[in-house]
Formats: C-alpha cells, sequence, structure tokens
C-alpha cells in the first residue's frame, strides 16, 4: 500500500525558504494515474491546498493563487519523492504542512515561522 | 472563507444517522466528484469517500456518500462514540484549478 514519509525541519525565521520532503513507497513519483499534492491547515486558513506535481507523459505543475510567485513543487525521480519550497515565508505561513495524492496523506509536518 | 459550505458542527446520539451537507458551484461541485475525509485531534486527515460515494477499502459501510447537483452529503448510520472527529469535503475546482475544501464539520456524538 502506498505510504507518503514527509521530512523538514519544523522552525524557519521570517523572509527565509521553507523546505519539505515527501518521500513516497508503494507508488512511483511518475505515476500517470496519480498527482502529489502538498496542503497546509491552520486554525485561521483551514485545509489549504497549495498545489500538485503530476506526470502525464511529461512534467505539469499547478499553484495555488494564494502562494503563486513564492511556491516551487519539484518531483525527484531518482528519490522517488516529491518536494515543497515556499519562499519569502511570514508567520502566516505557520501552519501543519500535508503531502499527499488526495486518497493516501503524510502524518503531517508543523512549521513555525519565527525569529 | 472556505470555497465549500459545510455546517460547522453536527451531532447525534448512539446509533443515530446523522448527515453533513457540503455546498458548492457549477465550477467544482458541479463538474467534478467528491471526496469526503475524517480527521481526529493532531492526525492528518483519512479518506472516508472519494469519487462521491465510494469507500475505500476499510471504510464500514455505515459511511455514505451523494451528491446532487453543487451539492453533496455524507451520510453515517448507526452512529459510535469514535465517530466523533471533523469532517470534510474537497473536490477539484476548474475555475480556481485548485483543490477546494470545506470548512470542516466538528460531529459531536453525545
Amino acid at each position: 500500500q502506498v505510504q507518503l514519509q514527509q521530512s523538514g525541519p519544523g522552525l524557519v525565521k521570517p523572509s527565509q525558504t521553507l523546505s519539505l520532503t515527501c518521500s513516497i513507497s508503494g507508488d512511483s513519483v511518475s505515476s500517470k494515474s496519480a498527482a502529489w499534492n502538498w496542503i497546509r491547515q491552520s486554525p485561521s486558513r483551514g485545509l489549504e491546498w497549495l498545489g500538485r506535481t503530476y506526470y502525464r507523459s511529461k512534467w505539469f505543475n499547478e499553484y495555488a493563487v494564494s502562494v503563486k510567485g513564492r511556491v516551487k513543487i519539484n518531483p525527484d525521480t531518482s528519490k522517488n519523492q516529491f518536494s515543497l519550497q515556499l519562499n519569502s515565508v511570514t508567520p502566516e505561513d505557520t501552519a501543519v504542512y500535508y503531502c499527499t495524492s488526495m486518497d493516501v496523506w503524510g502524518k503531517g509536518t508543523t512549521v513555525t515561522v519565527s525569529s | 472563507q472556505s470555497v465549500l459550505t459545510q455546517p460547522p458542527s453536527a451531532s447525534g446520539t448512539p446509533g443515530q444517522r446523522v448527515t453533513i451537507s457540503c455546498s458548492g458551484s457549477s465550477s467544482n461541485i458541479g463538474r467534478n466528484t467528491v471526496n469526503w475525509y475524517q480527521q481526529f485531534p493532531g492526525t492528518a486527515p483519512k479518506l472516508l469517500i472519494h469519487s462521491n460515494n465510494q469507500r475505500p477499502s476499510g471504510v464500514p459501510d455505515r459511511f455514505s456518500g451523494s451528491k446532487s447537483g453543487t451539492s453533496a452529503s455524507l451520510a453515517i448510520s448507526g452512529l459510535h462514540s469514535e465517530d466523533e472527529a471533523d469532517y470534510y469535503c474537497a473536490a477539484w475546482d476548474d475555475s480556481l484549478i485548485a483543490w477546494v475544501f470545506g470548512g470542516g464539520t466538528k460531529l459531536t456524538v453525545l
């Protein structure tokens, strides 16, 4: 069965870059039927989709308008994982971040933006 | 303000049937299928229903989903105390080009 394992720091300073990685087991990041998403959850914003990457003979990325210009989601086929980079973070980016195929979810990473 | 609208709370007694509604628009629920997720405090959401009314393996048949037009519903029959959790609906939005969620419904088993 598919499992997603998240890794990355839980504390990021304001104006710096938040970086998280999601390792996939039981499926392939290059699957032609799956899409790999990052979602965050906070009391003020609820569940908020940030973006996704997926492969359909070529790679596609789609990002939420709320974070467009600050976000990148990249696949790494050699490690069967995908990553999230969110630039220029502020305290408003403090949240629990999840990677998910929308069927299966990672356990979540609590990220706090604070100096 | 969530794109999909859910009641903030619902309640029932053990054995009862409860329903949770999810209202959207023509660009999301009206065109695409709906997922439902169950979330306990401190844990990740878990897929409960996909494709409007399909239960993943392992989800009890007490949980059922339906969709009509731009609205969807989750029904839980034979309520158990362990069903006390937060429930979220989600759908792809063709206009926003994004997954959108409801604000969540906190289910209390009295």
